[in-house]
């Protein structure tokens, strides 16, 4: 069974600070990975793709880790319209689609 | 471009009352999901439709049946509601491209079944 396995958190965070999150997922064969971000009580929606050699978008960026199979999400300088779940999302590649973590509920606080 | 829509949003049902969820996308995407999500339990796929005509069972489709009426509408029925089916329903469709698959979420439906 496929796992994407999540802290979920809370992470209380000052604004402006810099945060981390990560999270493992189980299929060695997995080819795409992404960070989905959630607002309380609205549908997900794509944040970013994670590539190999890692990106960077504004003040988030993703790296990828195929050796030990986790995916990170950096976000510098924080606003409190950050504040969300972030995601974690796998794919196979096939046609049954993506996998979701639980997600990592993030607070970011004046 | 309304992107992926779905009806109703809010839905109360007595045990055993059936309903149809509907969702359509106007993107052109060929695949189509439908998720349930419930706290602590994270996103999980009912069923899915790779393209039109087709539909295969997801994580957990049992006590629910799919529809996918053409290339833009996919819906959801549960035959006989059971208050185990109290969740946000999502309906996702998906555009693939060379970094992988973007899936594209309905705003969501909420039902409560008493």
């Amino acid at each position: 069974r496929k796992e994407v396995e999540q802290d979920p958190g809370p992470f209380n965070v000052p604004e402006g600070a810099t945060v981390a999150f990560n999270c493992t997922y189980s299929n060695s064969a997995s080819q795409s990975f992404f960070w989905y971000r959630q607002d309380c009580r609205k549908e997900p929606k794509l944040l970013m793709s994670v590539y190999s050699s890692g990106n960077e978008d504004g003040r988030f960026t993703a790296q990828l880790n195929r050796a030990s199979q986790y995916i990170s999400l950096l976000i510098r300088d924080s606003k409190l319209s950050d504040s969300a779940t972030y995601l974690c999302v796998v794919s196979g590649g096939g046609a049954d689609g993506l996998t979701f973590g639980k997600g990592t509920h993030l607070i970011i606080q004046p | 471009n309304a992107g992926v829509t779905q009806t109703p949003k809010f839905q109360v049902l007595k045990t055993g009352q059936s309903m149809t969820l509907q969702c359509a996308q106007d993107m052109n995407h060929n695949s189509m999901y439908w998720y349930r999500q419930d706290p602590g339990m994270g996103l999980r796929l009912i069923y899915y439709s790779a393209s039109e005509g087709t539909t295969d069972k997801g994580e957990v489709p049992n006590g629910y049946n799919v529809s996918r009426l053409n290339k833009r509408e996919f819906s959801l029925r549960l035959e006989s509601a059971a208050p185990s089916q109290t969740s946000v329903y999502f309906c996702a469709s998906s555009e693939w491209a060379s970094w992988g698959e973007t899936q594209y979420f309905g705003p969501g439906t909420r039902l409560l079944v008493l």
